[in-house]
């Protein structure tokens, strides 16, 4: 079993809807969280860390469930611009210190007119 | 402010050669990781640093595969006899202290393209 899993896709869907990712991890002990966006051909960056209270930045929102070890995150109003490949992170060893990341492989979501 | 760098961003190497890998990290991080992603997966961890001490080497896959990070900024990830199996994006990233804690935020640079032939 992969220590972080996560669906691949491709989601498709219109310009508009809602759409959630969840990611599963396999370490109970597990610190921090985050998600990362990717673009083609690009390198990963920051979307947002994933908080136990759930947070929200805008249109997206992410909450983490420790006692079923999974993480989702939430985009409403997907635009175009959100097409793009979204990364589950997770930081297996040490609670905000410098650290080893543990990616999923990855979700790709495609928004369409 | 500029962003992690990594060079050459393309190489193209012939089996059996050593590459070098460059990275030069946000200006002011302490810490400097390696990750290498195949196509279509998540970044692999291989290596960190903090300043010029390696603290976590368990991701390299063997022992042609080393790094180092003498003065505490710009590290190397040396590949030597390369193989095939080593073609990858070799990704590079950093994070900084927070408060006198290190973090674990990181930050990427855009990778540097290694394909052995």
């Amino acid at each position: 079993r992969k220590e972080v899993e996560q669906d691949p896709g491709p989601f498709n869907v219109p310009e508009g809807a809602t759409v959630a990712f969840n990611c599963t991890y396999s370490n109970s002990a597990s610190q921090s969280f985050f998600w990362y966006r990717q673009d083609c051909r690009k390198e990963p960056k920051l979307l947002m860390s994933v908080y136990s209270s759930g947070n929200e930045d805008g249109r997206f929102t992410a909450q983490l469930n420790r006692a079923s070890q999974y993480i989702s995150l939430l985009i409403r109003d997907s635009k175009l611009s959100d097409s793009a490949t979204y990364l589950c992170v997770v930081n297996f060893l040490n609670t905000g210190t410098a650290s080893k990341l543990t990616f999923g492989t990855g979700t790709r979501l495609q928004v369409t007119l | 402010g500029a962003g992690v760098s990594q060079s050459p961003r393309y190489k193209v190497t012939k089996r059996g050669q050593d590459v070098a890998l460059r990275c030069d990290p946000i200006s002011g991080h302490v810490s400097l990781y390696w990750y290498r992603q195949a196509l279509g997966q998540g970044p692999e961890f291989l290596t960190y640093f903090n300043y010029e001490a390696q603290q976590d080497k368990s991701g390299l896959p063997n022992d042609r595969f080393s790094a180092e990070r003498p003065e505490g900024s710009i590290s190397t990830l040396t590949i030597q006899r390369t193989e095939q199996r080593d073609s990858a994006m070799y990704r590079c990233a950093s994070s900084s202290l927070r408060g006198g804690v290190f973090t674990d935020t990181q930050y990427f640079g855009p990778g540097t393209r290694l394909t052995v032939l």
